[in-house]
């Protein structure tokens, strides 16, 4: 069982939908929590940064983190065709520094 | 601002041969950590160089090491290459050792065949 799961989609939806993503998590020593963005053969792209469990936005993202389910998700609000791509849920425990446990991403498509 | 740079972008090499991929991190981040990326799934973490060196290593063997330049920049350097290295080679920088926000680069696609 791998530590970070993630639905492998495509999601797909229409322009102007909400997009809901989430990651489940094993290792309850996980602290910090990330998504990322990454669109076809570039490298990822930070998106929201969160520490601990609760809610942050940041415009037209919201990225919750339920410690206690060992579940986070990142909503996306008015979604628009450039927000095709994979995301990809980041975690590390602070013990170990910098590195980072990636779920294996879930594309997605948002249709005009 | 510059990001984290990598290079080359891509690279073609013919198994049993050694490659070199090299990072330049984002200016003032002073932690370089390398990824490998196979097609479609997540980056998984093969090592972290802080203060010239190897601080964190992921599950990987020793025919990937790496190495930090006092200017920061960090190298990634891959022995009797096998096809299963093939994937996209992603480099994070970051500041210092407490956990922060870690960058990516765009990453050096490697084909071995």
């Amino acid at each position: 069982q791998k530590e970070v799961e993630q639905d492998p989609g495509p999601l797909s939806v229409p322009e102007g939908a909400i997009v809901s993503l989430n990651c489940t998590y094993s290792n309850s020593a996980f602290q910090y929590f990330m998504w990322y963005r990454q669109y076809s053969r570039k490298g990822p792209e930070l998106l929201m940064y969160t520490y601990s469990s609760g809610n942050k936005e940041d415009g037209r993202f919201t990225a919750q983190v339920d410690k206690s389910s060992k579940y986070i998700s990142l909503f996306i609000r008015d979604s628009q065709p450039s927000d095709s791509a994979t995301y990809l849920c980041a975690m590390r425990i602070k013990a170990a520094g910098n590195k980072l446990t990636f779920g294996g991403g879930t594309r997605v498509l948002v249709k005009p | 601002d510059a990001g984290v740079t990598q290079s080359p972008t891509h690279l073609i090499k013919t198994r049993g041969q050694q490659v070199t991929l090299r990072c330049s991190p984002k200016s003032g981040h002073d932690t370089v950590s390398w990824y490998q990326q196979a097609l479609g799934q997540g980056p998984q973490f093969i090592f972290q160089y802080y203060e010239e060196e190897e601080r964190q290593r992921g599950n990987f063997p020793d025919r990937f090491s790496g190495h930090q330049f006092p200017n920061y920049s960090s190298e990634l350097n891959v022995n009797a290459l096998l096809l299963g290295d093939s994937a996209l080679y992603l480099c994070a920088s970051s500041f210092g050792q407490a956990p922060t926000e870690a960058f990516f680069g765009q990453g050096t696609r490697l084909t071995v065949v």
